[in-house]
């Protein structure tokens, strides 16, 4: 069965500064792996979508980097602001189109 | 990508009575997705819906509790059934769509349920 952890849980950051969040996943045997923004109480936005076979993605500020030999990506997002502040979530698909989903990373970005 | 409509946006239901939630999407799909978010968790898929065939549930979610119906290749209905202050959590519906060269998933905007 497919695990997916994120780290850390929650992050706080005065705005302006880099974001790094980190998403691990036990099997590597995956189709591709998508970062989802979450606003409280609503549903997810896709921010970046990276094929198993790329290394990499990147859209505007957001960078992402996925290494699945190790089972790792990284979503970077460059000089923070207040409005980044939301639950970011790694999600891995497999062959039979289903995704797993880590716990997320909350952030606050303060002013 | 596709859009999806869901509704309701929220609602507040009595122990033991059902709700049904909506899915409507802009472009014709083959597989819809729905997942349940209990507070402070992370998402979890009930099951998969193709149009014309039953629904494909994953373990710990059964038919009579969740039941699905998918009749055409642009809706769905998600009904949670003889409801519990277990089942306050958020559902949300899902899709495969095409993103350049790759398929990803859209979603839903979520229906946020309180049991009473």
């Amino acid at each position: 069965k497919q695990e997916v952890t994120q780290i850390p849980a929650a992050l706080s950051v005065p705005e302006g500064e880099n974001l790094v969040l980190n998403c691990s996943f036990t099997d590597s045997a995956i189709y591709n792996l998508q970062w989802f923004r979450q606003d409280p109480g609503k549903g997810l936005t896709s921010l970046l979508l990276i094929q198993s076979s790329q290394r990499e993605q990147t859209s505007g500020r957001l960078n992402a980097s996925l290494d699945k030999s190790s089972g790792r990506s990284t979503l970077y997002i460059a000089a923070s602001q207040p409005g980044d502040s939301a639950t970011y979530l790694c999600a891995v698909s497999r062959y039979d189109y289903k995704l797993s989903f880590g716990a997320g990373t909350t952030v606050t970005v303060r002013a | 990508s596709a859009v999806i409509s869901q509704k309701p946006s929220r609602d507040i239901c009595q122990r033991g009575t059902s709700l049904t939630i909506q899915c409507q999407v802009d472009s014709q799909v083959t597989m819809m997705f729905w997942y349940r978010q209990q507070p402070g968790q992370s998402l979890t898929l009930i099951a998969t819906a193709n149009q014309g065939s039953e629904a494909t549930y994953e373990s710990g979610f059964v038919i009579d509790k969740f039941p699905i119906s998918r009749p055409n290749l642009t809706f769905s209905t998600l009904t949670v059934s003889n409801m519990s202050p277990e089942d306050s959590s958020i559902y949300l519906c899902s899709v495969e769509v095409p993103e350049a060269f790759n398929y990803g998933y859209t979603f839903g905007s979520g229906t946020r349920l309180t049991v009473v």
